[in-house]
């Protein structure tokens, strides 16, 4: 594939959906990164998995968001009875290795989260 | 805890003109240090990191230690260097961003 992939790029939910957020890595990588971005902010870290193990999950501001990657490849994002405050980018990126020092992330193209 | 600090929310030069955007860092232990680049409908891209010491679409960045510093630097500005400039580190906590720093040059 030409780079990491997300969809949807735009999600409108309704306070109290669930919402689920797809990321598409580069194929043959290793390492998957979840970010979460507020408006007027960097990139906030969410979790990681080093191919379908969820290594650190130490970001996730809730028990309400989960992520999986059950086959080392695609990865979801799920979120449960969305808030506004969840209203966000949800940046997904990879990189080639396990080691995250040093190697570039690929970041996708984001999907922006609106809860009203 | 780990923190990236860019003071300047939006810095605007005109083109030509040198640009220095500032990254302070607080880490106990050896940073490593990049910045990204975000243009204008474009995805978040790598474009330095300081193990590297390179020099890429003309930026460089030093880190300096003593001043716990990793500011990015050009000596002549381009208008297509207008983006959202990140600064990042990576360290027990994985990576961290700063805030970023909209860079807009003028003509």
């Amino acid at each position: 594939g030409a780079g990491v992939s997300q969809s949807p790029r735009y999600k409108v939910a309704k306070r109290g959906q669930d919402v689920a957020l797809r990321c598409d890595p580069i194929s043959g990588h290793v390492s998957l990164f979840w970010y979460q971005q507020a408006l007027g902010q960097g990139p906030e870290f969410l979790t990681y998995f080093q191919n379908e193990a969820q290594l650190d999950k130490s970001g996730l501001p809730s028990d309400r968001f989960f992520a999986e990657r059950p086959e080392g490849s695609v990865s979801t994002l799920k979120i449960q009875r969305t808030q506004q405050e969840d209203s966000a980018v949800y940046l997904c990126a990879s990189s080639y290795t396990e080691l995250i020092s040093y190697n570039e992330q690929f970041f996708g193209p984001g999907t922006r989260l609106t809860v009203l | 805890a780990q923190r990236v600090t860019q003071p300047e929310k939006l810095l605007s030069v005109f083109k030509g003109a040198p640009v220095e955007l500032k990254c302070n860092y607080s880490y106990s232990g050896s940073p490593e240090l990049f910045w990204y680049v975000q243009y204008s409908r474009q995805r978040l891209q790598l474009l330095l990191r300081h193990i590297s010491r390179e020099s890429i679409k003309g930026f460089t960045a030093d880190l300096n230690k003593g001043e716990t510093s990793f500011h990015l630097k050009k000596p002549f500005a381009q208008e297509e260097d207008s983006a959202m400039y990140y600064c990042a580190l990576i360290g027990a906590d994985g990576l961290t961003f700063g805030k970023g720093t909209h860079l807009i040059i003028q003509p």
